[in-house]
């Protein structure tokens, strides 16, 4: 089955810097990247997603990139706000489209 | 995107008795819908697809007589912890699945229950 690698565990970042999450993946039939955003006590909701026809995709400050060869996504977040603070999952799916979830960063922001 | 509606965000129950969690798409029929378990500073664990009108297939090591799931409508999944115990106690999260535009399909999830059983 897929298994899906997500680091750092922890991020600790200045407001106003950019944050950078990395994810792999190890099932080539994978075609599907979203990453959710969970804030405490909350569920997580869907801020962006790549399908595998496209190498990068952007939406105001955060945009994801994905290299299908190395199999490798990454999460990128611009001009960082302290409302940014959160737990990041990224996920990966196929055909069956039931995602595998990474590990999940916990991404500080700190004023 | 689409909105998926979650109730209650939390109870606490006493041991022994069952707890109901409603999952409900509101501005979309939802063709599957998961339930997941999270743990505190967990990943997602999943624990059962429903479709609608039929059987909900568990994943490997849940058990199917206590948590049990229906999915009667392409717009409503309940989760009901039968007999529940401490160990039970847990946030549950619900999610659906949408076919949007072009044929993609995305997930949204509910808001999480927090169970606390004494």
């Amino acid at each position: 089955g897929e298994n899906v690698e997500q680091h750092p565990s922890t991020l600790s970042v200045q407001e106003g810097d950019s944050a950078v999450i990395k994810c792999t993946y190890s099932d080539s039939a994978s075609n599907y990247f979203p990453w959710y955003k969970q804030e405490l006590g909350k569920g997580p909701q869907l801020i962006i997603d790549i399908r595998s026809n496209v190498g990068e995709k952007k939406d105001q400050r955060i945009a994801v990139t994905l290299n299908k060869t190395a199999k490798h996504f990454s999460l990128h977040i611009t001009e960082t706000q302290p409302e940014d603070s959160a737990v990041y999952f990224c996920a990966a799916s196929g055909g069956s489209y039931i995602p595998t979830f990474g590990r999940g960063t916990s991404l500080i922001v700190h004023p | 995107g689409a909105v998926v509606s979650q109730h209650p965000s939390r109870v606490i129950c006493k041991s022994g008795t069952s707890v109901k969690i409603e999952c409900r798409s509101l501005d979309f029929q939802a063709t599957t819908m998961f339930w997941y378990r999270q743990f505190p500073k967990q990943s997602l664990m999943l624990m059962a697809t429903s479709n609608e009108g039929s059987k909900a297939t568990y994943e490997q090591g849940v058990e199917k007589d206590k948590f049990l799931i229906n999915h009667a409508s392409l717009t409503l999944s309940t989760l009901t912890v039968t007999s529940a115990h401490p160990e039970d106690s847990s946030f549950y999260i619900c999610s659906a699945s949408t076919t949007a535009a072009l044929g993609e399909e995305k997930l949204f999830f509910g808001s999480g229950t927090q169970l606390s059983v004494l």
